[in-house]
């Protein structure tokens, strides 16, 4: 596609249930990202892909946050037994290359609200 | 800690002012990029400068680069009311495979008409 899609945009669920956020980088970016920002605050780095490897998963808050990438495309990021903590905005982003000084195209967010 | 802190938080300017946007951070880098970001939602790509460069310009943007003081500078000549935003400035630090995109928190720029 011609940008980063995410979905759902919004997702309301109830504490203890699991979710699953889905991002569909720009066709041919090897590497993806996923933030969350909280209101009013920066972006806090999550999980970084390059092609399907993780080498990068150091800002997994807690082990109910999971996240896999197939074939080098499609992304999603699970949490489970979602916590009233775990509401913030998702943004996923993705990359040409990791290093060579490519900017980020983000998506416009999953805002994920648990009550 | 917070590797990119920018300053001031908050901006209030009229339009057709410039305005000046400032981001300090602690460790070397490999670029420096600034973002926009409307709403609260998706962040766009202003401009990226490179840990080599000083100065880059993008239309109405101008960005510097001082890695001996590791700060950067981010100004928007006649600003418009389109302008008012969040505006982050971010670090790509690259460590071998232990690299990511740092954000800070922001500023939050407001063009009055």
């Amino acid at each position: 596609g011609a940008g980063v899609s995410q979905s759902p945009s919004n997702k309301v669920t109830e504490k203890g249930k699991d979710v699953e956020l889905r991002c569909d980088p720009i066709s041919g970016h090897t590497a993806l990202y996923w933030y969350r920002q909280s209101l009013g605050q920066g972006l806090e780095f999550l999980i970084y892909f390059q092609g399907n490897s993780a080498p990068d998963k150091s800002g997994l808050p807690s082990d109910r946050f999971s996240a896999e990438r197939t074939g080098g495309s499609v992304s999603t990021l699970t949490i489970q037994r979602t916590q009233q903590e775990d509401s913030a905005v998702y943004l996923c982003a993705s990359s040409l290359y990791r290093g060579l000084g490519y900017g980020y195209t983000f998506g416009s967010g999953t805002r994920l609200t648990v009550v | 800690s917070q590797q990119g802190e920018e300053d001031p938080q908050a901006l209030s300017i009229q339009e057709g002012e410039n305005a000046t946007m400032n981001c300090s951070y602690k460790t070397s880098i490999n670029n420096l990029q600034w973002y926009r970001q409307n709403s609260g939602r998706g962040l766009v790509h202003l401009i990226l400068i490179r840990s080599n460069e000083r100065e880059k310009h993008s239309g109405r943007l101008r960005v510097t680069l001082d890695t001996s003081k590791k700060s950067s500078s981010l100004l928007i000549t006649a600003s418009r009311a389109a302008d008012t935003a969040s505006y982050f400035c971010a670090t790509d630090v690259l460590t071998g495979a232990n690299s990511k995109l740092t954000f800070g928190k922001g500023i939050t720029l407001s063009v009055r008409p």
